[in-house]
């Protein structure tokens, strides 16, 4: 089983519309959780970071973390074209030093 | 402000050659990791770091080699090169775990 698991994609939704990515994760154990965006041929750049259950929210995104399920997802409200990315959500195994990744979700959003 | 560099930008190898990544931060960040993306795909953790002369294994570690003999520098190298280590390669760096971690512009290595 892999560490942190996600669907590849891609997502569409049109332009406005909420977008829904979705992550989970096998050490219950884990603390942090991160999601990060990665235009095509370029780094990844951090998008939003969570440690407790529940939802937390910055401008257009919101992270939500379920503990129990193991399972974390980023919304993103009105979704623009901009928004076209693949998303990559990342956690640090309990007593371990790692930073490990999902294979990410590409989403695109179309006018 | 710098942040996390990476050199080079873009290599070709041949098979059986060696070579030398190299990353250098100058955020003063204790944490250092090297990652490796094939095309469509994630990021597979290579070696990381915990500070200077601390080093360890990260999922794919097979084939790499890495030093950390200062908090700025994170080298990792390729023994052999092998078609199978054609990737985009990304060195990365936090103040801890469980902490942001800021990326360098990925290095592009083809193995032919």
């Amino acid at each position: 089983q892999k560490e942190v698991e996600q669907n590849s994609g891609p997502l569409s939704v049109p332009e406005g519309a909420i977008a829904s990515l979705n992550c989970t994760y096998s050490d219950r154990g884990s603390q942090s959780f991160f999601w990060y965006r990665q235009y095509s041929g370029k780094s990844p750049e951090l998008i939003m970071f969570i440690y407790s259950n529940g939802d937390k929210e910055d401008g257009r995104f919101t992270a939500q973390l379920n503990k129990a399920s193991q399972y974390v997802s980023l919304l993103i409200r009105d979704s623009q074209p901009s928004d076209s990315a693949t998303y990559l959500c990342a956690s640090d195994p309990l007593n371990t030093d790692k930073l490990i990744f999902g294979t990410g979700t590409r989403l695109q959003v179309f006018p | 402000n710098a942040g996390v560099t990476q050199t080079p930008k873009f290599r070709i190898l041949k098979i059986g050659q060696s070579m030398t990544l190299q990353c250098t931060q100058d955020m003063n960040h204790n944490y250092m990791y090297w990652y490796r993306q094939d095309p469509g795909m994630g990021l597979k953790l290579i070696y990381y770091s915990v500070g200077a002369g601390i080093t360890d294994k990260g999922e794919v570690p097979n084939g790499y080699n890495v030093s950390r003999s200062t908090t700025e520098d994170f080298p990792l190298r390729l023994e052999l090169a092998a078609p199978s280590q054609t990737s985009v390669y990304f060195c990365a760096s936090s103040t801890t775990g469980g902490t942001e971690a800021f990326f360098g512009q990925g290095t592009r290595l083809t193995v032919v």
